[in-house]
């Protein structure tokens, strides 16, 4: 089955450090994989997207993240955290010939400490 | 408002009790999906809408929960009998597009939290 892995419940960063997200996917399709933020009592954000283009997709607020086939991931990454950072990180993938169904991974918390 | 707007925020029920969830996805947009989110945990789906249609159900977990979307727009979930299990926040979301292929951005509400006691 097709699936998500996020590595790490919780980050912790400094703020003005740089810091990485870990998603892994499963498939032997080449998917199309998005992250998308949650701030608190806030509905689901997208922040960036993959669906063949460039490897390297550049999303909103300075958020980076690139696909790599051969490691079958899509790590999201930003140079300088914020505080305004401090949010919920969920990776997910679609893949062609469904219905745009997302498959979302466990999510990853990331603190920003001062 | 331009958003997609769930209702109600918040449901407490007991267990035994009947739910509905209701949607308002933004105007216009073909695509509409329903995710269920436990605590802790990612969204997962539960069930997908074109227009009025719903192509897949494949993510409902039972008998006891129906959902529909009867003019293509406003979307109802409903839960029969809930269960403690049934806890979590209710998620739905729209899109302009209706495949993966040409898949742009999912809006999402900001989900109903339901609590089963």
């Amino acid at each position: 089955a097709q699936s998500v892995t996020q590595l790490g419940s919780h980050v912790s960063v400094s703020e003005g450090a740089l810091f990485l997200l870990r998603c892994n996917y499963s498939s032997s399709v080449p998917p199309y994989l998005f992250w998308y933020v949650q701030y608190p009592n806030q509905g689901l954000q997208l922040l960036l997207k993959y669906t063949s283009a460039a490897t390297l997709v550049k999303g909103i607020n300075g958020f980076e993240a690139e696909f790599k086939k051969s490691e079958t991931s899509f790590h999201l990454t930003k140079p300088s955290a914020h505080m305004s950072d401090a949010a919920e990180y969920f990776c997910a993938v679609s893949y062609s010939g469904n219905t745009g169904k997302l498959i979302f991974g466990q999510g990853t918390t990331l603190q920003v400490k001062p | 408002g331009a958003g997609v707007s769930q209702s109600p925020r918040y449901k407490v029920a007991k267990r035994g009790q009947d739910v509905a969830l209701r949607c308002d996805p933004i105007s216009g947009h073909v695509s509409l999906f329903w995710y269920q989110q436990a605590l802790g945990q990612g969204p997962e789906f539960l069930t997908y809408f074109q227009n009025e249609a719903q192509l897949d159900k494949s993510g409902l977990p039972s008998d006891r929960f129906f959902a529909e979307r009867p003019e293509g727009s406003v979307s109802t979930l409903k839960i029969q009998r809930t269960q403690q299990e049934d806890s979590a926040v209710y998620l739905c979301a729209s899109s302009l597009e209706t495949s993966a292929a040409n898949t742009g951005e999912l809006f999402f509400g900001e989900g109903s939290r339901l609590t089963v006691l």
